[in-house]
């Protein structure tokens, strides 16, 4: 089993719709995520981080972490097409970032 | 605050030859860490330095190695390039001190080419 797990889509939703992106991670000793977002031939940008179980929310993205089922997600809300990338997520194990393979998002317009 | 940097943003090389990719870190980092991305596929951690000294290597043969300078800045060196190194090299920059709950913030990245 990969340590992070996430669906490579592509997902394509509509303008204005709420977008749910998901991974599962293997090792609990862990609780550290990431979620960085990555347009075409550039770097990732950190979007969110969280720290063991809960949500947070910044404007319209909101990051879970469900310990209980080892799931993390990550919300956008009224997506633009702007919003248009890959969505990597990632878990900090001792400072070594362990990485999904990342979800290709398109917002239609 | 200037963000993390790194050169060239691109590089052609054969087989066999030996590349040298460079990053300067996020003002107020010390640690640097090294990732490659292949296409279609998440970032795979290369190796860390913090401080100047390696600080944790990910699953790459010996042929990978780094370095760190007393500025913080960092280069990766591949000798022996094979056809599957091609990939874009990630470098990313943290504070340092807060072991596993660092925040990584990465640069452009180099995209290397092997013929």
């Amino acid at each position: 089993q990969k340590e992070v797990e996430q669906d490579p889509g592509p997902l394509s939703v509509p303008e204005g719709a709420i977008v749910s992106l998901n991974c599962t991670y293997s090792n609990s000793a862990f609780q550290y995520f990431m979620w960085y977002r990555q347009y075409s031939r550039k770097g990732p940008e950190l979007l969110m981080y969280t720290y063991s179980s809960g949500n947070k929310e910044d404007g319209r993205f909101t990051a879970q972490v469900d310990k209980s089922s080892k799931y993390i997600s990550l919300f956008i809300r009224d997506s633009q097409p702007s919003d248009s990338a890959t969505y990597l997520c990632g878990q900090n194990r001792d400072d070594k970032i362990i990485f999904g393979k990342g979800t290709r998002l398109h917002i239609l317009p | 605050e200037t963000g993390v940097t790194q050169s060239p943003t691109h590089l052609i090389k054969t087989r066999g030859q030996q590349v040298t990719l460079r990053c300067s870190s996020q003002s107020g980092h010390n640690t640097v860490s090294w990732y490659q991305q292949a296409l279609g596929q998440g970032p795979q951690f290369i190796f860390q330095y913090y401080r100047e000294e390696e600080n944790g290597r990910g699953n790459f043969p010996p042929r990978f190695s780094g370095l760190q300078f007393p500025n913080y800045s960092s280069e990766l060196n591949v000798n022996a390039l094979e056809l599957d190194d091609s990939a874009l090299y990630l470098c990313a920059s943290s504070r340092g001190g807060l072991a596993g709950r660092e925040t990584q913030y990465f640069g452009p990245g180099t995209r290397l080419l092997v013929l």
